[in-house]
């Protein structure tokens, strides 16, 4: 799987949006990106994932380029309860591929 | 909204005892996967499970290990002989079959701590 290159850590003020970039740079035609954030020790909880089309739920929204190397998931309000560590990951599209974990993105929403 | 039920929520064990972790997938999903995240680290897979049987597993999952689904519903872990190096939280995780590329969703974990 492509590896992902997240920023360390990051600030939002409450209420504002929150946009977390990933660059995926090596990721291969039918490799997904996908969005899950941890809450302090919590299980990673899935938030949203996509291949090429930009993709909207009721979580986030995720903004991918055109050539795929780059992508962007955005909290369009974030609130004291986003404050988390957000994982990018690439994975192919073999049944049984795994997840695997990088270092993520420390989100912390500020009042 | 179902989830991934796993328990107990905390364990404690001494060092050369037998633990067996437990986990309730998502009822109808196929695939099944085990965790581990030692405290500050980042989160590490150690094995996928399908049709009853390992379909890939990580280096961390040496011997000492093993997963069973031992009915139609349980998916456990167990540990045969716990180092104080396996003190970790243990997440499980699922996955529908019909779509490939559905995403895993995982519990809340089992903290494992061995004195």
């Amino acid at each position: 799987d492509a590896k992902t290159t997240q920023p360390t850590s990051m600030d939002c003020a409450e209420g504002r949006a929150a946009n977390l970039p990933c660059n995926h740079s090596t990721i291969s035609g039918n490799e997904y990106v996908y969005w899950y954030r941890q809450i302090h020790s919590q299980g990673p909880q899935y938030i949203i994932h996509g291949l090429k089309n930009n993709e909207t739920n009721e979580m986030a929204s995720l903004i991918i380029t055109e050539d795929r190397k780059s992508s962007t998931l955005i909290l369009p309000h974030a609130t004291l309860r986003d404050t988390a560590v957000y994982y990018c990951i690439v994975r192919g599209n073999n049944a049984g591929n795994m997840l695997t974990f990088g270092g993520g993105t420390r989100l912390m929403v500020k009042p | 909204e179902p989830e991934v039920t796993q328990t107990p929520s905390h364990q404690v064990t001494q060092m050369g005892q037998e633990v067996i972790l437990r986990c309730v997938p998502i009822s109808n999903h196929l695939y099944f996967y085990w965790y581990r995240q030692i405290l500050g680290q980042k989160v590490e897979f150690l094995v996928s499970f399908y049709n009853n049987e390992i379909s890939e597993k990580s280096e961390i999952f040496d011997d000492q290990f093993s997963v069973e689904r031992p009915d139609g519903s349980n998916f456990t872990l167990k540990i045969r002989s716990t180092k104080l190096e396996d003190s970790a939280m243990y997440f499980c995780a699922s996955r529908g079959q019909g779509v490939v590329n559905s995403p895993l969703h995982f519990g809340n974990g089992t903290r494992l701590t061995v004195t």
